[in-house]
């Protein structure tokens, strides 16, 4: 069975200021892929990054970072500089490959606020 | 491109009453999920289609949820009779073809559904 676990139900920064969103998942798959989502209020999912358990190269796309650590089954977000319009949820998916299909399981989702 | 087109937007019901959502996926795009999300969760993987059929539907409650695809492109998800707990976002999503290394899903906005 697939679990995406993320710990943080709600989080509150300045503008400005960096977050980190912790995402930890299970499965028995040797090869699956992890992804990151945001749904701003207007409630559509947002895709941001795919991953696949081959590749544990960290990436970096302008103010978005991801860290992803299989020995620990994790694959933790950050925002640098955090800006306003990032308030969203922001889901972590998982996919397994063994057995085919594209069925994605989503943790709960962490509500992230940024104020001025 | 146009995304995934949902109709309606909102839904307000009373319990035991019957509701039909239609979704319109990207053109072309082979597979066509349907996700359910409550409140404070993530989205819940209900049916998905290849073409025209039923790929997986473990998770359908099929006493009182019904889908269709019939022409392999839009497709329709109905409830009846509703219940209290079916309050909830209904998200279709749609990607080019079943398997692949990166096979992205493309959601629509959703229906939130509130029954009373």
């Amino acid at each position: 069975a697939q679990k995406v676990t993320q710990a943080q139900t709600e989080i509150s920064v300045v503008e400005k200021e960096d977050v980190t969103l912790d995402c930890v998942y299970e499965t028995r798959d040797t090869t699956y892929y992890l992804f990151w989502y945001k749904q701003p209020p207007s409630g559509e999912l947002v895709f941001l990054i795919r991953r696949n358990s081959f590749d544990e190269q960290n990436e970096i796309s302008g103010r978005y970072s991801w860290n992803f650590q299989k020995s620990t089954s994790s694959f933790n977000f950050t925002i640098t500089a955090s800006q306003v319009v990032d308030s969203a949820v922001y889901f972590c998916a998982l996919k397994g490959y063994t057995g085919g299909g594209n069925k994605l399981t989503f943790g709960t989702g962490t509500q992230l606020k940024v104020e001025l | 491109e146009a995304g995934v087109a949902q109709s309606p937007r909102y839904k307000i019901i009373e319990k035991r009453q019957s509701v039909a959502f239609w979704c319109n996926p990207i053109s072309g795009h082979a597979t066509l999920y349907w996700y359910q999300q409550i409140l404070g969760q993530g989205p819940k993987l209900l049916i998905q289609f290849q073409n025209n059929g039923v790929v997986d539907d473990s998770q359908l409650p099929k006493d009182r949820f019904s889908a269709e695809r019939l022409k392999g492109v839009d497709s329709t998800l109905k409830i009846q009779p509703a219940k209290l707990e079916d309050s909830a976002v209904y998200l279709c999503a749609s990607s080019p073809r079943l398997r692949g290394a990166y096979n992205e899903q493309f959601f629509g906005p959703g229906t939130r559904l509130t029954v009373l």
